[in-house]
Order: C-alpha cells, then structure tokens, then sequence
C-alpha cells in the first residue's frame, strides 16, 4: 500500500505553460516535503510545508499543504524546460518514524 | 563534505547470491534509511534506523537485512539475490527540527539480478 499517492503520474507540456502536481493522503503527516530529482541523482529537497493550509513560494514554483495535513500540491507558473525532472513528495506519517516517498511524477517541459 | 557515501555505485549478481552495500554518513544524523528505486518511480522505504543500535522495517523489507552499530554507518544486505531485485538502491541520511525533516541521499547503486 502506498502511503502517498502523487497524480499525474506523467506529465508532457510545452513551455510557458502551467501545471499543478498532487500528493495525497489518507494519512496526517506532520510536515511535507517536495524533491526533484535529475536522471542518476538523488533527491534534492526544494521545500517544507510544516501548518495545514501553509502557502509557500518558490521563485515559480508555489507548495500548499492541505488545512488537515494529508495532501499537498505543487504549482508550477510558465514551465521551463529546466524543470523536466521527477518531482517527489516525502514525509514521516504522525505517530511513525518512518519516512516515505511519494509515487512521483516525470515532468517534461519542451522548448 | 562527503556527506552520504555509498558503495558500490553499480553492481551484477548472479541469482542467489547475497553481497552487502555500504553507506556511510559524516553529518551525525541519527536516522538513517534504506530505498530502491524502478524506473520512472518513486522511492519505497526498505529499512530505516533512529539511532545506532535500532532498526526497523519499512514498506518492502523482504530479502533484505540491516544492521545499525555506528551512527555513520548504515549497511544493506542481500540474502539470496532475486531477479525482482533488480533496481536502483538510495542510502539517505537524514534530520528533523521544529517538523522540518531533510534526507541527504547517496549517489544511489544500480543493482542488476540476473
């Protein structure tokens, strides 16, 4: 059973366009985390949401943390090809130590 | 900084074997977990450990053992190597303050079963 389910699973859009990336739950986590991770790499953290209904931004990437912690979503505004990777949501279910990954979701952004 | 180490970066295994991978960390995190990869997915949480001395099993833990007697060093073991093994291996290393938690990966070993 996977924990955190992210949809899409694949995304393909041309740049400048924008698109929304979901993490879900039916499981509370205490914060969340987004990753992107390159082709041969590991993970790299871009950011926590730690409160429910927490906004936060980054450059054109905008995180939100649903107001009873179980779902997040990340917004991307005028996609550019320098964003094509695999983005990953992670965190530790309350009550648990352990900490889990997402199902991800490959996004390509064309020129 | 080194950071997360791990060895080997790729490695074949005839059906059956067993082979330990290594990782090691310099950071003092005191939580230190294991993940496999197949392509085009996310990562599934073999073993993690909080602490030298304690592990426990995460969402894919068979055909896998750990063991924690330092808090630099984190070692998977194989046991009998399966085809279904077959998959890119993550060592991370990780902290968490005030709810915040960041996981520091190693560069990952590509694993082949056959």
């Amino acid at each position: 059973t996977q924990l955190l389910e992210q949809s899409p699973q694949f995304l393909s859009i041309q740049e400048g366009e924008n698109l929304t990336v979901y993490c879900n739950s039916s499981s509370v986590f205490s914060s969340l985390q987004w990753y992107r991770q390159e082709p041969g790499e590991g993970p790299v953290l871009l950011v926590t949401v730690v409160t429910g209904g927490e906004v936060k931004k980054l450059k054109r990437l905008t995180f939100q943390f649903g107001d009873a912690r179980k779902d997040s979503s990340l917004h991307i505004t005028a996609a550019q090809p320098g964003d094509t990777g695999l983005y990953l949501c992670a965190g530790s279910p309350e009550g648990t130590y352990k900490y889990i990954f997402g199902t991800g979701t490959r996004l390509k952004v064309l020129a | 900084n080194a950071g997360v180490t791990q060895t080997p970066k790729f490695q074949v295994l005839k059906t059956g074997q067993s082979m330990t991978l290594q990782c090691a960390q310099d950071m003092n995190h005191e939580y230190m977990s294991w993940y496999r990869q197949d392509p085009g997915m996310g990562l599934r949480l073999i073993h993690y450990s909080v602490g030298a001395g304690i592990t426990d099993q995460g969402e894919v833990p068979n055909g896998y053992n750990v063991s924690r007697s330092t808090t630099e060093d984190f070692p998977l073991r194989l046991l009998s190597a399966a085809p279904s093994q077959t998959s890119v291996y993550f060592c991370a290393s990780s902290y968490s303050s005030w709810g915040r938690t960041e996981a520091f990966f190693g560069q990952g070993t590509r694993l082949t079963v056959v």
